[in-house]
């Protein structure tokens, strides 16, 4: 079973600053089946990032995905006020599908 | 423009049975794959079940497996869950997602806005 861990637990920056946040798995993950979500409280996720670096329909470009193997990374380039939420990365494939157990991203 | 809507969720003893509805629109549901995902009360998000859209494949998390049941109507437009011998750690709100594609597995670009299962005594 693939284990997807993130980092850091809670990110705290300010609006305008850059944010980098970490996705790791237990084992080697195709980069095509990779993506980032972002939920906001008392909301469903919004999927943001697929195939490790696609952004989804309407995602600003400030959102953009990297990584390949067993590291991936979600950075936002300039923190909006609406951009503080929880981040979740997602594995699928042809084995079961795992989220990662998400990175709080808050204002500082 | 797509729409989820969950609806069955409710207050169930523990070992009870509970079945969840979710109603697609807005675009062709049989050509889409269909998850479920809940989430508990303050914790992050855990894949459920996941259908083809022909229905042809199911799969299941191991927590839920032999449990749980995941179905699709796709002349209705509708995906449900048959959930049966529900425990407290079954206690989440229940997404229903729409896949990108035709696969079960895959992202999931449309969610509801989810269901509350509350199992208890």
């Amino acid at each position: 079973e693939i284990v997807l861990t993130q980092s850091p637990g809670t990110l705290s920056l300010s609006p305008g600053e850059r944010a980098t946040l970490s996705c790791r798995a237990s084992q080697s993950v195709s980069s095509s089946s990779l993506a980032w979500y972002q939920q906001k409280p008392g909301q469903a996720p919004r999927l943001l990032i697929y195939a490790a670096s696609t952004r989804s329909t309407g995602i600003p470009d400030r959102f953009s995905g990297s990584g390949s193997g067993t590291d991936f990374t979600l950075t936002i380039s300039r923190l909006e006020p609406e951009d503080f939420a929880v981040y979740y990365c997602h594995q699928y494939g042809s084995s079961l599908v795992h989220f990662g157990q998400g990175t709080k991203l808050e204002i500082k | 423009e797509v729409q989820l809507l969950e609806s069955g969720g409710g207050l169930v003893q523990p070992g009870g049975s509970l079945r969840l509805s979710c109603a697609a629109s807005g675009f062709t549901f049989r050509s889409y794959a269909m998850s479920w995902v809940r989430q508990a009360p303050g914790e992050g998000l855990e894949w459920v079940s996941a259908i083809s859209g022909s229905a042809g494949t199911t799969y299941y998390a191991d927590s839920v497996k032999g449990r749980f049941t995941i179905s699709r109507d796709n002349f209705k437009n509708m995906l449900y869950l048959q959930m049966n011998g529900l425990r407290a750690e079954d206690t989440a709100v229940y997404y229903c997602a729409k896949v990108v594609s035709e696969f079960w597995s895959g992202p999931t670009d449309y969610w509801g806005q989810g269901t509350l299962v509350t199992v208890s005594s």
